[in-house]
């Protein structure tokens, strides 16, 4: 079945560090696939999101490419912020309407001062 | 205009007892699913109703139900509970037609169960 798998955490960087949270699946087919993300006190909420293979997702300064060689999607920022310190989700779907999300394990991301 | 809200918020219960949840879906959007978020984990889905009917199921026994209302709001059932059903029971909303990922998630209702 399908399944993704997430980098161990918790992560804690420094304002203006970069950031890499690697995410590999495990599907049948090409899945789409997203990075969601939860912030304190919040619902989840989509980050970004890519539907075929060498598509980039990017939103909010983050960047993720879909690698169907490498089944990788890994999250970038070049610099984060302390706002950005949040739970983050990888996840995927089969593509076609209102298919379900099977999602990773998830990491926590704390940025300090 | 809202977004999807759920109640309620926290709740605890005991082994054996049965509990509901409620959702409703925001404006506009016609297709409620369900998602059990275990501390520490990452969701996983449950069922997905549209048209007052089960449309996707999840690998939940059978004493996770569910029922959609023709307003399209949603409650989610469990019965007889048991002690690892403790979780965080995410909403969300989408319109059938959705691309994937066009999911509105809710805050979540958290379960405890003692």
């Amino acid at each position: 079945g399908n399944s993704v798998t997430q980098m161990e955490g918790p992560v804690t960087l420094s304002e203006e560090a970069f950031l890499t949270i690697n995410c590999t699946y495990t599907a049948t087919g090409y899945p789409s696939l997203f990075w969601y993300v939860q912030y304190p006190g919040e619902g989840l909420q989509l980050l970004l999101k890519a539907t075929k293979a060498d598509d980039k997702g990017s939103n909010k300064g983050f960047e993720a490419t879909y690698r169907k060689e490498t089944t990788s999607f890994h999250l970038e920022k070049g610099s984060v912020q302390v706002s950005d310190s949040a739970v983050y989700f990888c996840a995927l779907s089969k593509t076609g309407a209102n298919s379900k999300l099977t999602f990773g394990k998830g990491i926590t991301l704390s940025v300090r001062p | 205009d809202a977004g999807v809200t759920q109640s309620p918020t926290h709740l605890i219960k005991t082994r054996g007892q049965q509990v509901t949840l409620r959702c409703s879906p925001k404006s506009g959007h016609d297709t409620v699913s369900w998602y059990q978020q275990a501390l520490g984990q990452g969701p996983q889905f449950i069922f997905q109703y549209y048209e007052e009917e089960e449309r996707q199921r999840g690998n939940f026994p059978d004493r996770f139900s569910g029922h959609q209302f023709p307003n399209y709001s949603s409650e989610l059932n469990v019965n007889a509970l048991l002690l690892g059903d403790s979780a965080l029971y995410l909403c969300a909303s989408s319109l059938s037609s959705a691309r994937p990922g066009e999911l509105f998630f809710g805050e979540g209702s958290r379960l405890t169960v003692l």
